[in-house]
């Protein structure tokens, strides 16, 4: 079937990094995204790999292997207001766009 | 310049009742989306509208429909609603016409939070 797995919690500490992977299963891919959503919020767009390799936008960037249906999110120098949840999503010749169930992201100070 | 809207914010329905929400997207987007996210989940993906044609569709049964409007504003109907229809209701807009091309670009609005009771 069509699926994306991600952990469903994460802890990290102010001003460390921390990565936050996903492995999907999808037919006619078309690339990885990853959204953030604060709680009570929208989503908002982070970033977008359709190439195999790293994409850096600030303090966030993120990978794709196609070879290894795998890719992750990386956020550096991290901030209380980093937390939130963190979605992959794909998309699917049967389900269209699917995302995954979300990663939830606690920073402590 | 406006994001996204939708309305209402919250909406309370009884099982077997209909419901109606809307969307208006960022000016310029001809293309609108609406997902479903249940607390605790990722949004699932319902439909897809481009200039008033429907170009994606999610696993979403027919009680689920959706029309745009000439002004590319949306609405997203749901008949006989069922307990399992409470979550959030989400739309995005894009300027982009492929559902594919939707994973690089659309813009959520603050969504309408459904209760059926």
């Amino acid at each position: 079937g069509q699926s994306l797995e991600q952990p469903s919690e994460v802890t990290a500490v102010e001003g460390a990094i921390v990565q936050i992977n996903c492995t999907y299963q999808t037919s006619g891919f078309y690339g990885l995204s990853w959204y953030q959503q604060h709680d009570g919020g929208a989503p908002t767009f982070l970033s977008y790999n359709a190439l195999d390799g790293l994409e850096e936008t600030g303090r966030f960037s993120s990978f794709l292997s196609r070879s290894d249906s795998y890719g992750y999110l990386l956020l550096q120098e991290l901030q209380m207001k980093d937390s939130a949840s963190y979605f992959c999503a794909s998309y699917s010749s049967a389900s269209k766009i699917i995302f995954g169930s979300g990663t939830r992201l606690s920073i402590r100070p | 310049d406006a994001g996204v809207t939708q309305s209402p914010t919250h909406l309370i329905k009884t099982r077997g009742q209909h419901v109606t929400l809307r969307c208006s997207p960022i000016s310029g987007h001809k293309s609108v989306s609406w997902y479903q996210q249940v607390l605790g989940q990722g949004p699932q993906f319902i439909f897809q509208y481009y200039e008033k044609e429907e170009r994606g569709r999610g696993n979403f049964p027919d009680r689920f429909s959706a029309r745009q409007f000439p002004n590319y504003s949306s609405e997203l109907n749901v008949n006989a609603l069922l307990l399992g229809d409470s979550a959030l209701y989400l739309c995005a807009s894009s300027p982009h016409p492929d559902t594919g091309n939707l994973l690089y670009e659309q813009y959520f609005g603050p969504g309408t939070r459904l209760t059926v009771t």
